[in-house]
């Protein structure tokens, strides 16, 4: 079974800083998928970023990049020029790869981000 | 425009009584989920239909009954509710095969019972 630890309960970052929130997964998989998900007070779960394991380069979209360890067991997001809008909750995700239809994703506790201005 | 709904967003609801949660898609997804969403924000998995059929059941109790009448859609259905059962349910969908795009979540519906 795999497991994914978010141990930082919450953060706090000035505006316009830079922020980083750690996870770490265990898995025996070699294959998988990980993804960052971001919960502001509307609850709606966005899809921020995504990372494929046999990708060796770290993913980025936009403001947001992740710093992906694979020996380490380690997905940390980095989000640049934090923004007020980018106060949520964060919730890190494995998804091991399955040749069939059969995909869940397994979720950290999450990290909640307070952006203060 | 919105992708993936749900209805209703917020159910409140006495113990004992059956309630359902619809969800609808319009991604072209063929695989559907339901999360539980407790009160200490931990998400786990419930469910997933691929074209209408059941593939994951994650030991749910069998007062909770999906449906799937087709790929676009999957209901959630449950009997004799209990205290315990209050959490945000999401639905979500995904491409069965492509799963490295990920899953795109409905809105949630906020569930009560009292």
């Amino acid at each position: 079974a795999q497991t994914v630890t978010q141990s930082q309960p919450e953060m706090s970052v000035q505006e316009a800083e830079t922020v980083t929130l750690s996870c770490t997964y265990d898995t025996s998989e070699n294959n998988y998928y990980l993804f960052w998900y971001k919960q502001p007070p509307s609850r709606q779960m966005i899809l921020v970023i995504r990372q494929e394991a046999y990708k060796q380069q770290n993913a980025t979209e936009n403001r947001f990049s992740v710093n992906f360890q694979k020996a380490a067991k380690s997905f940390s997001l980095k989000i640049s020029d934090s923004q007020l809008g980018d106060t949520a909750m964060y919730f890190c995700a494995f998804m091991k790869h399955t040749t069939g239809a059969n995909s869940k994703l397994t979720f950290g506790k999450g990290i909640t981000l307070s952006v203060r201005p | 425009d919105t992708a993936v709904s749900q209805t209703p967003k917020y159910l409140v609801t006495q113990m004992g009584n059956d309630k359902s949660i619809k969800c609808e898609q319009n991604l072209g997804h063929d695989t559907m989920y339901w999360y539980k969403q407790d009160s200490k924000k931990f998400l786990k998995i419930m469910f997933s239909y691929n074209n209408k059929e059941l593939i994951i059941n994650e030991t749910v109790p069998n007062r909770f009954s999906p449906k799937s009448p087709d790929k676009a859609h999957l209901n959630l259905h449950i009997n004799s509710l209990e205290l315990g059962d209050s959490a945000v349910y999401f639905c979500a969908s995904s491409y069965g095969h492509s799963q490295q795009i990920g899953q795109y979540f409905g809105p949630g519906t906020r569930l009560t019972v009292l």
